[in-house]
């Protein structure tokens, strides 16, 4: 069962603009969402997370904005460089519980 | 470095043969977890240890599979009677287990084929 999904596998942006990656989930317990960068050759590195208490947590040029009602969380790159080009995986867990689902991820293509 | 590492990086072996593989995670994390991940997919949770103890296990982790942690530091993943649908990344990550420090630190993974 799949309970987290990134519906779009591919993502093309020009630099400077902003990139959206979109993820959805299934499960209302969910209570804590993260985003994951990976490039080839490299596990995953933690990018940004966010809480269910929150609404949106930014971290210089990424945001990562929560919608609960729709369960709905989104990542927006701005301005996209280059070096973002990469697979972005949105992971969730309910708090504590120790278990982590990732969704199929979505690759960025960010063209120079 | 003081990151996760993980050894082999990558494994060939032919079916029906045993592969382990090791992960090393950052020295004062007691949190470890094995995630497999195929071709287009995500990460896959396998299993969890809190220092030496495995509290979790996937479905995934069939009976050919088992994953030690002896003295809460580093880890093995032994998977026995491999089978071609065992090739897949296998990603190891940890993390400190302090209270709202949920994040995840992986390692580069083992590339596992199966011939």
């Amino acid at each position: 069962d799949q309970q987290v999904k990134q519906n779009s596998p591919s993502l093309s942006v020009q630099e400077g603009r902003i990139s959206i990656l979109n993820c959805d989930y299934t499960n209302s317990m969910f209570d804590y969402f993260l985003w994951y960068k990976k490039y080839p050759a490299e596990g995953p590195t933690f990018l940004i997370s966010i809480s269910s208490i929150k609404d949106k947590n930014e971290d210089g040029r990424f945001t990562v904005f929560l919608n609960k009602s729709a369960k709905h969380l989104s990542l927006h790159i701005v301005p996209s460089q280059p070096g973002d080009s990469a697979v972005y995986f949105c992971a969730a867990s309910i708090y504590n519980f120790n278990k982590f689902y990732f969704g199929s991820g979505t690759k960025l293509n960010v063209k120079p | 470095d003081t990151g996760v590492s993980q050894d082999p990086r990558h494994k060939i072996t032919k079916r029906g043969q045993n592969v382990t593989f090791r992960c090393d995670p950052i020295s004062e994390h007691n949190r470890l977890y094995w995630y497999r991940q195929t071709l287009g997919q995500g990460p896959e949770f396998l299993t969890y240890f809190q220092n030496e103890a495995q509290l979790e296990k996937s479905r995934l982790l069939s009976d050919r599979f088992s994953a030690e942690r002896p003295k809460g530091s580093f880890s093995t993943l032994e998977i026995q009677r491999t089978e071609q649908g065992d090739s897949a990344m296998y990603l190891c990550a940890s993390r400190s287990g302090q209270v709202g420090d949920n994040e995840q630190f992986f390692g580069p993974g083992t590339r596992l084929t199966v011939l």
